[in-house]
């Protein structure tokens, strides 16, 4: 079925460590896969995507890497700030009829200490 | 930058009514998107809309539910009869192209009691 699973629901870091977050999907169809983060309150934005023709991004502290044999994708975040404490979501397409839906993860709450 | 914009912000009703949730999508976006989240859970996809009609709806877009596109702006969700249940955020999302960036709108705060 539609499925994407996140881990870990909540992660607690010192600023400057690493941060990273795992997905797995189910549909070997799937071929857009973007991270948003959610501050309290406030809309999804994404920061950054990836499609299934490349294995990794990077874009200044963020890089997200996707294994499409395994069907993993994660997000690496690096040298953390206390601003990058937020709920980072993945999500992944599911194409239906050659329509697409974004399927979201359960959402990782992050939070950087200082 | 162009932003998705939403109305209301924060909109409650008594269960039972009805209710409009109003979007505005980026100007030259084609395709469009309810979706809703419970308070803290994910975000789940309710529907998506191009070219003027229906493309996909999930199991929660039941017939209680409805999407319009009543002019060549706005993009609204209507609740006809709203349960206890449907209290959540409902965000508006619209995409330039097929399988591209899906922009979020703020959001609205449906409240049923």
């Amino acid at each position: 079925g539609e499925n994407v699973e996140q881990h870990p629901s909540t992660l607690s870091v010192q600023e400057g460590d690493s941060a990273v977050i795992k997905c797995t999907y189910s549909d070997s169809a799937s071929n857009y896969f973007p991270w948003y983060k959610q501050e309290l309150g406030k809309r999804p934005q994404l920061i950054i995507d990836i499609r299934s023709n490349v294995g990794e991004k990077k874009d200044q502290r963020i890089a997200v890497t996707l294994n499409k044999t395994a069907k993993h994708f994660s997000l690496h975040i690096t040298e953390t700030q206390p601003e990058d404490s937020a709920v980072y979501f993945c999500a992944a397409t599911y194409t239906n009829s050659g329509f697409q839906k974004l399927v979201f993860g359960t959402g990782t709450r992050l939070l950087v200490s200082p | 930058e162009p932003e998705v914009t939403q109305t209301p912000s924060h909109q409650v009703t008594q269960m039972g009514q009805e209710v409009i949730l109003r979007c505005v999508p980026i100007s030259n976006h084609l395709y469009f998107y309810w979706y809703r989240q419970i308070l803290g859970q994910k975000v789940e996809f309710l529907v998506s809309f191009y070219n003027n009609e229906i493309s996909e709806k999930s199991e929660i877009f039941d017939d209680q539910f409805s999407v319009e596109r009543p002019d060549g702006s706005n993009f609204t969700l209507k609740i006809r009869s709203t349960k206890l249940e449907d209290s959540a955020m409902y965000f508006c999302a619209s995409s330039p192209s097929w399988g591209g960036e899906q922009f979020f709108g703020p959001g609205t705060r449906l409240t049923v009691l």
